[in-house]
């Protein structure tokens, strides 16, 4: 069965560096959204994609965020400088007829 | 903006029993998800819900659309469903986008 993928399932990183999440979603769906969940905490909407543009974005999604589709596969989120209260699980989602299909998570960690 | 509220918040049973987990929501919707949490932090699609009552195998999900309220329920609980339960909303259009609940964290013993 096909399924979204995502990598690295765990970062750890300086604060104030640069971090790139990669997710892979299911090839035949168009919609692709990140997700974010504190620990602790209730999953948070982060942006949503469609046809190859930001379709809509959470207060949260600040100017140190941002996604792309570099390619017919990948879709990534990068926040440039990353701060402490970054720490959190991220989770990519795709798609198809109101059914969202999670990645497993990218659990990041900011030091 | 949707408000999602879960009860209970926590809920430990024995094997064997019947569970019910309860989520309602503040604004109309398209659809409603059931999600399953594992502690390693993977998000499971269980239901998506926008009339009626949905069923697989052990778990049955209702919505009643007027009064803004679904429930999850799992019949002859078994260790194995121990997680955590999340309801989401979603509405419709070319931003469809979940609003999530806090979660119920479910504890089946043996």
């Amino acid at each position: 069965e096909p399924e979204v993928t995502q990598t690295p399932s765990h970062q750890v990183t300086q604060m104030g560096q640069e971090v790139i999440l990669r997710c892979v979603p299911i090839s035949n769906h168009l919609y692709f959204y990140w997700y974010r969940q504190i620990l602790g905490q209730k999953v948070e909407f982060l942006v949503s994609f469609y046809n190859n543009e930001i379709s809509e974005k959470s207060e949260i999604f600040d100017d140190q965020f941002s996604v792309e589709r570099p390619d017919g596969s990948n879709f990534t989120l990068k926040i440039r400088s990353t701060k402490l209260e970054d720490s959190a699980m991220y989770f990519c989602a795709s798609m198809r007829v109101e059914t969202q299909y999670f990645g497993p998570g990218t659990r990041l960690l900011v030091l | 903006k949707n408000e999602v509220e879960q009860s209970p918040q926590n809920l430990t049973a024995q094997e064997g029993e019947f569970i019910t987990i309860n989520c309602s929501y503040s604004v109309g919707i398209s659809a409603l998800h059931w999600l399953q949490q594992h502690p390693g932090g993977g998000i499971v699609s269980l239901f998506m819900l926008s009339s009626g009552k949905k069923k697989h195998g052990r778990l049955i999900a209702t919505i009643n659309i007027q009064e803004k309220h679904s429930s999850l329920h799992i019949t002859a609980s078994h260790p194995r469903d121990s997680a955590v339960y999340i309801c989401a909303v979603g509405n419709g259009g070319s931003n469809y986008k979940l609003t999530f609940g806090k979660g119920t964290l479910l504890t089946v013993n043996p």
